[in-house]
């Protein structure tokens, strides 16, 4: 079965660093990429960026650019999404999706994971 | 950028009934188009790719058409398990981004 497994919920304070998880299983992690995409509450799908695990290239939204990095450890089959200084307005839910290059069909979906930020 | 948005912003329908949701792109996405269910409290879930090619275990009630800036998403007897909000997405080349509409959502009349 074709997986991808999130790391957990994480509370965070303004201005300190995090990393969270996607694992993948099931399939050859470096023939599809992996993109991650916020959900703020009560709100729309947002795209951030993708990477390609088997060179780690990566793009990013403009509206996400400079704010978070993508990376990926295709030893591990891991895709992960960083900030080095969450703000507040960082509160979301975060998913990543596994996708076939450039066609958009992201399936499946990681189950989430919810970041909080507050003082 | 392309900007993507969809029609109407909640749609009431009754069980039984056909529900028709629209998504439109600002400029040509050609076919790279993507629509998605999200239910409260779960990730969303492929439907259909492609403009009009159901994901894999999708039931036939659902169904995509559409190419270059109009897409449709019909479902012809809204079943209780078919309340929820639905995406459409699209990728473009240049600047290479995937962009999601704001989303319709289907509840109950």
């Amino acid at each position: 079965e074709v997986q991808l497994v999130q790391s957990g919920a994480e509370v965070k304070k303004p201005g300190e660093s995090l990393r969270i998880s996607c694992k993948g299983s099931g399939y050859s992690f470096t023939s599809y990429w992996i993109s991650w995409v916020r959900q703020m509450p009560g709100k729309g799908l947002e795209w951030m960026g993708r990477i390609d695990p088997s060179d780690s290239y990566t793009n990013y939204s403009p509206s996400f650019q400079g704010h978070v990095t993508i990376s990926a450890d295709k030893s591990i089959s891991t895709a992960y999404l960083q900030w080095s200084s969450l703000k507040a307005s960082d509160t979301a839910m975060y998913y990543c999706a596994r996708h076939d290059g450039r066609v958009p069909r992201f399936d499946p979906w990681g189950q989430g994971t919810l970041v909080t930020v507050s003082s | 950028e392309i900007v993507m948005t969809q029609s109407p912003a909640t749609l009431s329908v009754s069980p039984g009934e056909r529900a028709t949701l629209s998504c439109r792109a600002s400029q040509s996405v050609s076919s790279n188009l993507a629509w998605y269910q999200q239910k409260p409290g779960q990730a969303p879930r492929l439907l259909i790719y492609g403009a009009s090619t159901r994901a894999t275990g999708i039931p036939a009630r659902f169904s995509g058409s559409g190419s270059g800036t109009e897409f449709t998403l019909t479902i012809s007897s809204l079943q209780s398990e078919d309340f929820a909000v639905y995406y459409c997405q699209q990728y473009n080349n240049w600047p290479p981004l995937f962009t999601f509409g704001p989303g319709t959502k289907v509840d109950i009349k």
